[in-house]
């Protein structure tokens, strides 16, 4: 299985911009990148996926590399609440049983400064 | 909509007994999934449950059953608690291949 590799941890000061970095050398064509985010004693979270081309919504945006092997999560303006651990997850495209599954690694654990 | 929930939200047993954990959507997802989260690590898939009727074995089934009880509902059995299976289990639904919703967790512990 395609692996990601992310910083164990970052820090932010509140209200500014943060980059959260994902490597998936590895990654296939077939591959959507996926963000999740865990808040304190809470269940995981959808943030953002996406497959070739940056995408944004109300909570991030995601860059992708254009070859793919690497990609960013940008919160453009962190707030205490963003602090989390952030799981960048690969997800196959295709329609077998690897599909249905997100194989969640350790995180990024983000720490918000007030 | 209450989305994913499960229950109980805690739970103490004794190793050799038995419990079931319940879940239930109200999102009309297909896909259901039972996940366990171990202290300081990310989330492993015990079980899944693609569309309504059928179940899969995920990365760390052994020691688990489940039973997907119709679209809503997708139940976790513990058949005889072990030390090993202290964990916090979640509970996520999706549409077919779409992104996972989760539920609040239940944080086991077996002594």
């Amino acid at each position: 299985d395609a692996k990601t590799t992310q910083p164990n941890s970052m820090e932010s000061n509140e209200e500014e911009p943060v980059h959260l970095p994902c490597n998936h050398s590895t990654i296939s064509g077939t591959d959507y990148i996926h963000w999740y985010r865990q808040l304190p004693s809470q269940g995981p979270e959808y943030v953002i996926h996406g497959l070739t081309s940056n995408v944004n919504n109300r909570m991030a945006s995601l860059a992708i590399a254009e070859d793919r092997k690497s990609s960013t999560l940008i919160l453009h303006r962190a707030t205490l609440r963003d602090a989390a651990v952030y799981y960048c997850i690969l997800r196959a495209r295709n329609s077998g049983a690897g599909s249905y599954q997100l194989t969640f690694g350790k995180g990024t654990k983000l720490s918000v400064i007030p | 909509n209450a989305g994913v929930t499960q229950t109980p939200k805690f739970q103490v047993l004794k190793t050799g007994q038995s419990m079931t954990l319940q879940c239930a959507q109200d999102m009309n997802h297909n896909s259901m999934y039972w996940y366990r989260q171990d202290p300081g690590m990310g989330l492993r898939l015990i079980y899944y449950s693609a569309s309504e009727g059928t179940t899969d074995k995920g990365e760390v089934p052994n020691g688990y059953n489940v039973s997907r009880l119709n679209k809503r509902e997708f139940s976790l059995r513990l058949e005889s608690a072990a030390p090993s299976q202290t964990s916090v289990y979640f509970c996520a639904s999706s549409l077919l291949r779409e992104w996972q919703f989760f539920g609040p967790g239940t944080r086991l512990t077996v002594l």
